[in-house]
């Protein structure tokens, strides 16, 4: 158990519609960082929040946005929709901003869109 | 950009055997980290081992143990003594500091089977 926590475990749900991932990190780490792993694209950063500020961005869709709030958990939205978005969403969460430091994943989230 | 290339999709070790994964990475940064994470069957990443590319001696941990070759841009994986438990996914990731902030660039994996 790496102290990081994503909730839901799975979802599915039809084209064109919202959800949200949520991610809580581990205590006292400031960094959240997100991750999609699906079949075709393989494993890609997302984006990176620390202590509530956007840091980094990767290859995430316009489609997609995330914000960290004050307690330090952080959100995933993914709207709109489509076939291709099925994946695996990954938390992780440092103690530091930089990437050279250890990120500890959580368990991830099963994305079905149908 | 830089890009990390794992080019063994699939591995097979007997059980006690001792296994390399390769990993090459494509950088101009001088300054940089790489890791080697493991997915097994439950989806959780682990890390395994990390190096830090300004560190010439190679990194170990217990079974585990890099053979890092900064010039040929080349950071392989050894498992020792191997073990069911090994049984799993495994990624290369590479970290290039500056203003990357916490991003990290991973290669496609490398599924390791254990066979008893």
């Amino acid at each position: 158990d790496s102290g990081v926590t994503q909730t839901p475990k799975h979802l599915i749900t039809a084209t064109g519609q919202r959800v949200t991932l949520r991610c809580s990190p581990r205590s006292g780490d400031l960094s959240v960082y997100w991750y999609q792993q699906s079949l075709d694209q393989g494993l890609q950063f997302l984006i990176q929040y620390y202590n509530g500020e956007e840091r980094a961005k990767g290859n995430i869709l316009e489609r997609f946005s995330a914000q960290q709030f004050p307690d330090l958990h952080s959100e995933l939205n993914l709207s709109s929709l489509e076939l291709g978005d099925s994946a695996l969403y990954f938390c992780a969460s440092s103690e530091r901003t930089s990437g050279a430091y250890e990120q500890y994943f959580g368990p991830g989230t099963r994305l079905t869109v149908t | 950009a830089q890009t990390v290339t794992q080019s063994q999709p699939e591995m097979s070790v007997q059980e006690a055997e001792t296994v390399t994964l390769s990993c090459t990475y494509d950088t101009s940064e001088s300054d940089y980290y790489l890791f080697w994470y493991k997915q097994p069957p439950s989806r959780q990443m682990i890390l395994v081992i990390r190096q830090e590319a300004y560190k010439q001696q190679n990194a170990t941990e217990n079974r585990f143990s890099v053979n890092f070759q900064k010039a040929a841009k080349s950071f392989s994986l050894k498992i020792s003594d191997s073990q069911l438990g090994d049984a799993a996914m495994y990624f290369c990731a590479y970290y290039a500091g500056g203003t990357s902030y916490g991003k990290l660039t991973f290669g496609q994996g490398t599924i390791l089977t254990v066979h008893p």
